[in-house]
């Protein structure tokens, strides 16, 4: 699976859009990006993932470049709640098993 | 509501007495797994389970068994328990229709073996 790197730690006011991003550039083509995230120590919740396509749900919005070596997710309005550690993860299929590395703790800030 | 749900929440027990934690998904997926998650570690994966009767290990299974006799159920087995299974446990579960489905976490299990 393709490594990926994010930074450490980011901060977003409450209301603005909060922008993450992740470096990806060894991934595969037929490997997904995902997003989860970590409310301090509850269950990973899955964000959103995709391929090649600009993705959207009722959470996020998921950039990913055209030459998928990197993306972005995208809180529009962030608040309080989002505050939490962030992983962006490359998987092939629906068993692989899945591997966080540090993330981004993002704080966002009243 | 679909969840996947974990039993117990928190556990303190002493070393060599065995213990099971339970792990319930009402999704009807095929594939389940365990992880273990540790400071500076990250998430480990344990044991996983590709559907009933079928289960295969991950980077860490020693000192844990599981067994899968059902689709729903997935329990972890610590039979003499140690000081260094001491960590936050989350069961996960994904569907395998499709090419591809994320994972669903438990609220995890906080183990303290001492």
């Amino acid at each position: 699976d393709a490594k990926t790197t994010q930074p450490t730690s980011m901060d977003c006011a409450e209301g603005r859009a909060a922008n993450l991003p992740c470096n990806h550039s060894t991934i595969s083509g037929n490997e997904y990006v995902y997003w989860y995230r970590q409310i301090h120590s509850q269950g990973p919740q899955y964000i959103i993932h995709g391929l090649k396509n600009n993705e959207t749900n009722e959470m996020a919005s998921l950039i990913i470049t055209e030459d998928r070596k990197s993306s972005t997710l995208i809180l529009p309005h962030a608040t309080l709640r989002d505050t939490a550690v962030y992983y962006c993860i490359a998987v092939k299929t629906s068993y692989d098993k899945v591997i966080f590395g540090p993330g981004t703790s993002l704080s966002v800030i009243p | 509501e679909a969840q996947v749900t974990q039993n117990p929440r928190y556990l303190i027990t002493v070393t060599g007495k065995k213990l099971t934690v339970t792990c319930s998904q009402n999704m009807n997926h095929e594939y389940m797994s365990w992880y273990r998650q540790d400071p500076g570690l990250g998430l480990r994966q344990i044991y996983y389970s590709m559907n009933v009767e079928v289960t295969d290990k991950g980077d860490v299974p020693e000192g844990y068994k599981v067994s899968r006799k059902e689709k729903r159920n997935f329990p972890l087995i610590l039979e003499s328990p140690s000081p260094n299974q001491t960590s936050l446990y989350f069961c996960a579960s994904s569907s395998g229709q499709g090419y591809n489905q994320p994972q669903h976490f438990g609220d995890g299990t906080r183990l303290s073996i001492l």
